[in-house]
């Protein structure tokens, strides 16, 4: 059980366009997703929390014109890069929780390689 | 502020042990997580403590101290698939997980 999945699990775009990644939870709710990019040798960053049927909180230094994240449904939440640019590029990788009180146990994706040109 | 400490790296060899440690300082514990990340991979979920003490599972154990805000994760009978990332995350008061740099392990034959 608490399997999350990802789509694309990689995308090669041009600068300036905008990719779109999924985030499903396959079979349970997750009231809450994370969304995080890791770049190459580093840990995980946190980007946002989203909650479903509300608006996402971004971290410090996210821009969230620029990351659009839509949680709108308890099994999908989408992350839009919008105008990506090559530093854009990185590993993305979603994780859900699935609202149970506890400990805040995390699922992740296989998370999405992005490759902006 | 919230923190937490963990090697950068760590060698070891094959068929060894190898204890990786962790210290934090958190508003809040809720709890302590380590995961294991391969390379070009999501992390995968390793061992929770929430109570001081050890929890073995399998070649892998994980040691909680509340009171000294230290944990380690000890990896018995090393194989070469055991080379990833180890990484450290708290729960903190709002069940919102702190994430630690990550400790590289290098499994050499």
């Amino acid at each position: 059980g608490a399997v999350v999945s990802q789509h694309p699990s990689w995308v090669i775009c041009k600068s300036g366009t905008s990719v779109k990644i999924e985030c499903r939870s396959l079979d349970f709710q997750a009231t809450t997703m994370f969304w995080y990019r890791q770049f190459p040798k580093q840990s995980l960053m946190l980007m946002a929390t989203s909650n479903e049927g509300s608006k996402a909180t971004y971290e410090q230094g996210v821009e969230k014109d620029k990351f659009l994240i839509n949680h709108a449904s308890l099994t999908l939440s989408t992350l839009t890069v919008t105008s990506a640019h090559p530093e854009d590029s990185s590993f993305y990788i979603c994780s859900a929780t699935d609202g149970r009180e506890g400990p805040g146990e995390q699922y992740f994706g296989p998370g999405t390689r992005l490759t902006v040109t | 502020g919230q923190n937490i400490d963990q090697p950068t790296e760590m060698t070891a060899t094959e068929g060894a042990i190898v204890q990786i440690n962790c210290t934090y300082q958190t508003s809040g514990f809720n709890g302590l997580f380590w995961y294991q990340q391969h390379a070009g991979e999501a992390p995968t979920f390793l061992s929770y403590n929430v109570l001081d003490g050890l929890e073995e599972k399998g070649r892998f154990s994980s040691f909680l101290s509340r009171s000294k805000g230290y944990s380690y994760l000890l990896l018995k009978e090393l194989q070469m698939k055991d080379s990833a990332s180890y990484l450290c995350a708290v729960s903190d008061s709002n069940y919102q997980l702190i994430w630690g740099a990550g400790t590289k392990l290098i499994i050499k034959p």
